[in-house]
C-alpha cells in the first residue's frame, strides 16, 4: 500500500532554532499534502494544505511565515517550524491523498522545544 | 471550517464488552466518512470507511445516518487491544481530513 514516510520521528531543540520535518511518499506521487498539529489531549488540526509547486494554503490561524511548507516535487513535502518556541512543542504528522479517495499518514514527528 | 463533534468519553469498560461512540458532523454536502483509531503518540491508523448506510467488519460495525447527520461506531466482545482513542472523521470537500476530538477507550480485564 501507499506509504508515506515522515523524518524525524522525534526532535528537541533550543528555543529560537528551527527545525525540517520531512514527508516522503515512496511508492506514489503525492500531489498533495496536508499537515496537522496535535496537542496532547486534542485532536489533529489542520494547519495547512500543500500542493506540488505551488504555494501552500494555510489554515487561519496558522502564521505562514512561521510555518514554512515546501513542497518542490511529488514525493516530498517539508515543513519548517522556524525560530521554535516552547508553545510551538507538539506532534506534528503529514498527510497525503492516495487513490479512491484514501489517504495516508507518516508516523508523525514529536517536536520538543526546550 | 466545518465541525465533526464526537462523544466526550473517556469509556471504561470491561473486556467482553459492547460500547458505542456517536459522532455528528455539520457538513451535510459530506460524502463519505471514515473511523480512525490513533493509539498514544502514534499516527492514526485507517479502522473503517462509511460511505453508505453502515459498514460492518468483524467486531465492528458503523452507521451512517444522514438524515441526523451523525455517524456511529459499535465495538463488539471488546478486547483489551481495542484500548485507543478512536477519531471520527469526514473529508472536507474532498480534500483535507476533519477530525473530530477523538474518543477514548478503555478495556480492562
Amino acid at each position: 500500500g501507499a506509504v508515506v514516510s515522515q523524518h524525524p520521528s522525534w526532535v528537541i531543540c533550543k528555543s529560537g532554532t528551527s527545525v525540517k520535518i520531512e514527508c516522503r511518499s515512496l511508492d506514489f506521487q503525492a500531489t498533495t499534502m496536508f499537515w496537522y498539529r496535535q496537542f496532547p489531549k486534542q485532536s489533529l488540526m489542520l494547519m495547512a494544505t500543500s500542493n506540488e509547486g505551488s504555494k501552500a494554503t494555510y489554515e487561519q490561524g496558522v502564521e505562514k511565515d512561521k510555518f514554512l511548507i515546501n513542497h518542490a516535487s511529488l514525493t516530498l513535502s517539508t515543513l519548517t517550524v522556524t525560530s521554535a518556541h516552547p508553545e510551538d512543542s507538539s506532534f506534528y504528522i503529514c498527510s497525503a491523498m492516495t487513490g479512491g479517495n484514501g489517504y495516508t499518514f507518516g508516523s508523525g514527528t514529536r517536536l520538543t522545544v526546550v | 471550517r466545518k465541525e465533526v463533534e464526537q462523544d466526550p468519553g473517556p469509556f471504561n469498560v470491561p473486556e467482553g464488552a459492547t460500547v458505542a461512540f456517536n459522532c455528528t458532523y455539520s457538513n451535510s454536502a459530506s460524502q463519505s466518512f471514515f473511523w480512525y483509531r490513533q493509539d498514544c503518540r502514534k499516527e492514526p491508523k485507517l479502522l473503517m470507511s462509511v460511505y453508505s448506510s453502515g459498514n460492518e467488519d468483524g467486531r465492528f460495525t458503523a452507521q451512517l445516518n444522514r438524515a441526523s447527520q451523525y455517524i456511529s461506531l459499535l465495538i463488539r466482545d471488546s478486547k483489551l487491544s481495542d484500548s485507543a482513542t478512536y477519531l471520527c472523521v469526514a473529508p472536507e470537500g474532498g480534500t483535507a481530513l476533519i477530525f473530530g476530538k477523538g474518543t477514548t477507550l478503555s478495556v480492562s480485564s
